[in-house]
């Protein structure tokens, strides 16, 4: 069974970097085509990709922020951490990380909810 | 303002069949595969179609999706009450590099 648990500060001033962890069991970054992904949805707004990251460690940033994310893995831990930097008010939403399967983010995890504001 | 358009609302009563659509261009759902989100209120969403048309395990077949060039859909037949929610599309876009996401289409059972 294969579940994934988002987590970080629910509340970060403006300006202040974000650190986010998702932890999941059930599947291993060690696998071959494997990703894990963080997704963003702001209250009452649609989804948003943000980054990926895959077995091989390649990248893939959203190009409107990829100059304040990074994606890194720790494989022994089975955890995928998403750095943000320059936090605004407009980045208030709940933040969600999946594994990257079969072409589509596959199980979600049940979300962590940032509020940015001082 | 997001990459692939959806309606932003749709509605059927109980048994009907509802069909909703998203529209991409070429570098998404032109040349990639489309997947669809369910979202019931305060929930996570649920991949209920991947690949264009193969359902999860434990996703019931009255869910099936399709896709026409530019275009996809997701149809939904026998409609319940439960399946009231916001149903997400998206695809691989090979411009970002990355999937893209519909704006959302919010489902009333009447």
């Amino acid at each position: 069974q294969i579940t994934l648990k988002e987590s970080g500060p629910t509340l970060v001033k403006p300006t202040q970097t974000l650190t986010l962890t998702c932890t999941f069991s059930g599947l291993s970054l060690n696998t071959d085509g494997l990703g894990v992904g963080w997704i963003r949805q702001p209250p009452g707004k649609a989804l948003e990709w943000l980054a990926l990251i895959y077995w091989n460690e390649d990248k893939r940033y959203r190009p409107s922020l990829q100059s304040r994310l990074t994606i890194t893995k720790d494989t022994s831990k089975n955890q995928v951490v998403l750095t943000m930097t320059s936090m605004d008010p407009v980045d208030t939403a709940t933040y969600y990380c999946a594994p990257w399967v079969n072409d589509a983010f596959d199980i979600w995890g049940h979300g962590t909810l940032v509020t940015v504001s001082s | 303002q997001s990459v692939l358009t959806q309606p932003p609302s749709a509605s059927g009563t109980p048994g009907q069949r509802v069909t909703i659509s998203c529209s991409g261009s070429s570098s998404n759902i032109g040349n990639n595969y489309v997947y669809w989100y369910q979202q019931l209120p305060g929930t996570a969403p649920k991949l209920l179609i991947y690949r264009v048309n193969q359902r999860p395990s434990g996703v019931p077949d009255r869910f099936s999706g399709s896709k026409s060039g530019t275009s996809a859909s997701l149809a939904i037949s026998g409609l319940r009450s439960e399946d009231e929610a916001d149903y997400y599309c998206a695809a691989w876009d090979d411009s970002v590099s990355g999937p893209v996401f519909g704006g959302g289409t919010k489902l009333t059972v009447l």
